[in-house]
């Protein structure tokens, strides 16, 4: 069965803080991963994709890596900020574009 | 650019009663996806259309939705009659194609009609 496991549930961190988001998949085929933020009441919009080649990709404060080898993703996220509230969504692409979502990471920053 | 539009952003209704969200996606995005989001979960894809093709309702509770893209633009979900259970929100995104390339296929999510089941 296609799956998405996020770790943790949810986070609190305090403002300036770094953090890191986990990823496991078991999904076939592979052809993309990405991860998505959700701010409340709002749709998610993308962070980054990254195909089965690339290891690492940046935006901003946001890295995200890929071992394809042991199908784990993470998002790093550097000197977070009160706007980096908000669940993070970790989706794997199977192709056609069919995706498999995961429940997300509901991350909050404190001042 | 204009993102995709929902609405409406809000609803509330009895169960058994009948509802209708309306989605107007990103011009020129040939794919337009319906997601319902349950609470605490991640989208779920309920129906994939391809221009006003449907490429994908296997997920549809065709019981009780239903779905439309006449023309190839917007679109409209319905779910009639609802139950408790239907309580979400309903996500509608688009893509410039449903295949190709990375850019091609990425999806853009609209801000989504949160549906209150009472």
């Amino acid at each position: 069965k296609n799956q998405v496991e996020q770790s943790p549930q949810s986070l609190i961190i305090l403002e300036g803080k770094n953090c890191t988001l986990q990823c496991n998949y078991t999904v076939s085929p592979f052809s993309n991963l990405r991860w998505y933020k959700q701010d409340t009441g709002r749709g998610p919009v993308s962070l980054t994709i990254m195909t089965f080649s690339e290891n690492t990709k940046s935006n901003g404060r946001y890295t995200a890596t890929l071992d394809a080898d042991t199908k784990q993703s993470s998002l790093h996220i550097t000197a977070s900020q009160l706007s980096d509230s908000a669940s993070y969504i970790c989706v794997v692409s199977l192709g056609g574009n069919k995706l498999v979502f995961g429940a997300g990471t509901i991350l909050r920053v404190k001042s | 650019e204009a993102g995709v539009a929902q609405s409406p952003r809000y609803k509330i209704i009895e169960k058994r009663q009948s509802v209708a969200f309306w989605c107007n996606p990103i011009s020129g995005h040939a794919t337009l996806y319906w997601y319902q989001q349950i609470l605490g979960q991640g989208p779920k894809l309920l129906i994939q259309f391809q221009n006003n093709g449907v490429v994908d309702d296997s997920q549809l509770p065709k019981d009780r939705f239903s779905a439309e893209r006449l023309k190839g633009v917007d679109s409209t979900l319905k779910i009639q009659p609802a139950k408790l259970e239907d309580s979400a929100v309903y996500l509608c995104a688009s893509s410039l194609r449903g295949g190709g390339t990375e850019l091609d296929n990425e999806q853009f999510f609209g801000p989504g009609t949160r549906l209150t089941v009472l």
